[in-house]
């Protein structure tokens, strides 16, 4: 198992930009999770879904969507980005909630810097 | 609201303990444990479960006091690999989502 993918793994964009980070597991978890990690605020979820076709937002949702088609992909897309959205990027996935076992597994991380 | 830890940061020598304190404002249903290296993705570490189940590291230990909403990783005799931010993921009743805290970075020297 190839276990949380994610791309690209640094990108740097210009303020007012759009793109979509990509986000894929391929361990069937019905829960997956986008947070940004900055220096000092720790991780701040932005955006979740607990399966195909349901989102929701996290603590820090403005300026980004989501959506979940598929079970295996869980894009992040910046509508416009701006400078206040250089951070490192990072997607979990876990097994439904309601599992005793309910560990999140996350990816490597995007590092996104805009100017 | 995100939940609180303390300490912010701490220095250990190696063989020392540690206790890293979370706080949340709600009710809670478990306690989740994560640790990142820097530089890398957060590592799960372990779940505090209502109840007083617990699953997770053979070498570092947690409490979970329900009613005062707070839970403690207790590391015991420190080793060097144990360096790095920790975090704690509080779920709450009827919430799906799991939000974490500011972290403790730990550092232990030799």
């Amino acid at each position: 198992n190839a276990g949380v993918t994610q791309t690209p793994k640094f990108q740097v964009l210009k303020t007012g930009q759009s793109m979509t980070l990509q986000c894929a597991q391929d361990m069937n978890h019905e829960y997956m999770s986008w947070y940004r990690q900055d220096p000092g605020m720790g991780l701040r979820l932005i955006h979740y879904s607990v399966g195909a076709g349901i989102t929701d937002q996290g603590e820090v949702p403005n300026g980004y969507n989501v959506s979940r088609s598929t079970t295996e992909d869980f894009p992040l897309r910046l509508l416009s980005a701006a400078p206040s959205q250089t951070s490192v990027y990072f997607c979990a996935s876990s097994r439904e909630p309601g599992h005793t076992t309910y560990e999140q597994y996350f990816g490597p991380g995007t590092r996104l810097t805009v100017t | 609201q995100q939940p609180v830890q303390s300490p912010q940061a701490v220095i250990l020598r190696e063989g020392e303990d540690a206790v890293i304190n979370c706080s949340s404002s709600k009710a809670l249903y478990s306690v989740h444990w994560y640790r990142q290296k820097h530089g890398e993705a957060p590592v799960f570490l372990m779940i505090l479960l209502k109840g007083g189940e617990q699953k997770g590291h053979e070498k570092i230990s947690a409490s979970f006091n329900e009613k005062k909403q707070q839970s403690s990783l207790y590391l015991t005799a420190s080793q060097l690999s144990y360096s790095g931010t920790y975090f704690c993921g509080p779920r709450d009743f009827g919430n799906e989502k799991l939000t974490f805290g500011t972290g403790t970075r730990l550092t232990i020297i030799p």
